[in-house]
């Protein structure tokens, strides 16, 4: 277990309102990462980090923001929600060699 | 562009019978596979892996098949257990495991009992 713990686990918020996911890690790992989850599109990677003040986007990273200041925690941001970013969202680490990465439970945001 | 694709949304298996799940890969640089597993609620697992060198990797009761001229993996379930139902989702990566993970669409498998 990587000690992995996100917040909220769930939300619900209104177009336009800005939001921000935390994740928080225990075990040092220089490598973070956020997905969201939706039906037919599978996992996909909005945002990532390798390391303090290090992060690179994904395929999905439109309407998003990250932040990592320190090595245990990496924040998503939704500047301005839109119905569109209705989703679970989940962090990831780096796991043992040859596990890929190891995944928090998950925050389930809805844009009303 | 979807680099890894599961084409089979759903399967529902009988209980003690064989779970074959498959994924189709596209990108010839993935040279590293994972099986990872969600339960509701909950974040997805990582279940069994393959490297490109290898066809075959077997842990208990789960065994991941690669077919490299295919681009084509699959996932065996003997026997399917009703804790076994879940989504399962596939996922490529290139340099041996050390670039980022590319997740294919997942497919729920449903054993019954």
């Amino acid at each position: 277990d990587a000690g992995i713990t996100q917040s909220p686990r769930h939300k619900v918020t209104e177009t336009g309102t800005p939001v921000t996911l935390r994740c928080h890690q225990t075990e040092n790992h220089r490598y973070m990462y956020w997905y969201r989850q939706d039906p037919g599109h599978g996992l996909r990677l909005i945002h990532y980090s390798y390391g303090v003040k290090d992060t690179d986007k994904g395929e999905v990273s439109d309407g998003y923001s990250v932040s990592r200041s320190k090595t245990e925690d990496f924040l998503l941001t939704l500047e301005s929600a839109t119905s569109s970013q209705t989703s679970v969202y989940f962090c990831a680490v780096t796991g043992g060699k040859g596990y890929g990465y190891t995944f928090g439970s998950g925050t389930r945001l809805t844009v009303v | 562009d979807q680099q890894v694709k599961q084409n089979s949304p759903s399967l529902s298996v009988q209980e003690g019978r064989i779970s074959i799940l498959n994924c189709d890969y596209t990108n010839s640089m993935f040279d590293y596979f994972l099986w990872y597993k969600k339960y509701p609620a909950e974040g997805p697992t990582f279940l069994i892996s393959i490297s490109s060198i290898k066809d075959k990797n077997e842990d208990g009761r789960f065994t991941v098949f690669l077919n490299k001229s295919a681009k084509h993996l699959s996932l065996h379930i003997v026997p399917s257990q009703p804790g076994d139902s879940a989504v399962y989702f596939c996922a490529a990566s290139g340099n041996f495991g050390n670039e980022k993970l590319t997740f294919g669409t997942g497919t729920r498998l449903t054993i019954i009992p």
